[in-house]
């Protein structure tokens, strides 16, 4: 089956300790994303890249920075993580930018920050 | 400022009743609207989406009704199955500028009862 795939599902890292999220797809789509979601809070789109092309949001700290070596493959890395980012990381994928498609989400990172 | 707004946190139904999910939002641009479903240690994955050029979308036991003047959305779930208690989250997007961009709502807990 095709699917969004993120490793690993749980990681615990120190504060200030730098860290990495991996994602990966076998969709084949041009689009990946990176969300972070705190508990009762809606996902907030962190940056996301079309192919190898990368937005970044505007509100997303420095401290947040993404890599995409190639299509199946996108990394979300926190250089120094505070308290304030433990949260679930969500990676999704679309086919391109358009308005119209639908994401497809991994089953998320639990970050923990101590 | 939340741009899509889903003021229930939370609703208990009972099987076999309808469940009826309000998503609420304010940005003219928007077009498309999606409900997204997630289990706990899981991701969201997509239910049902409706464009602007429709009012009503149905599939199964899933119908979603757009009131475009009120800027409202809502799901109908009947009959309602306790495998359906998970978090909905609203989703929308538009054209225009950045608008492709998902904008999602805090989310409401479903619980079906047995």
């Amino acid at each position: 089956d095709a699917m969004v795939i993120q490793n690993p599902r749980y990681q615990v890292t120190q504060f200030g300790k730098p860290v990495t999220l991996s994602c990966s797809q076998t969709l084949n789509h041009n689009v990946m994303y990176w969300y972070q979601q705190k508990s009762s809070q809606a996902p907030k789109l962190l940056f996301h890249y079309y192919d190898k092309d990368f937005n970044n949001e505007a509100d997303t700290p420095d401290n947040f920075q993404s890599r995409r070596p190639n299509t199946s493959f996108c990394f979300l890395d926190i250089r120094s993580p505070g308290l304030g980012d433990a949260a679930m990381y969500l990676c999704a994928t679309s086919r391109d930018l358009s308005t119209y498609n639908e994401q497809f989400f991994g089953p998320g990172t639990r970050l923990t920050v101590l | 400022d939340q741009q899509v707004k889903q003021n229930s946190p939370s609703l208990s139904v009972q099987e076999g009743r309808i469940s009826i999910l309000n998503c609420d939002y304010t940005n003219s641009m928007f077009d498309y609207f999606l409900w997204y479903k997630k289990y706990p240690a899981e991701g969201p994955t997509f239910l049902i989406s409706i464009s602007s050029i429709k009012d009503k979308n149905e599939d199964g036991r899933f119908t979603v009704f757009l009131n475009k003047s009120a800027k409202h959305l809502s799901l109908h779930i009947v009959p309602s199955q306790p495998g359906d208690s998970a978090v909905y989250f609203c989703a929308a997007s538009g054209s225009g500028g950045s608008n492709y961009k998902l904008t999602f709502g805090k989310g409401t807990l479903l619980t079906v009862n047995p």
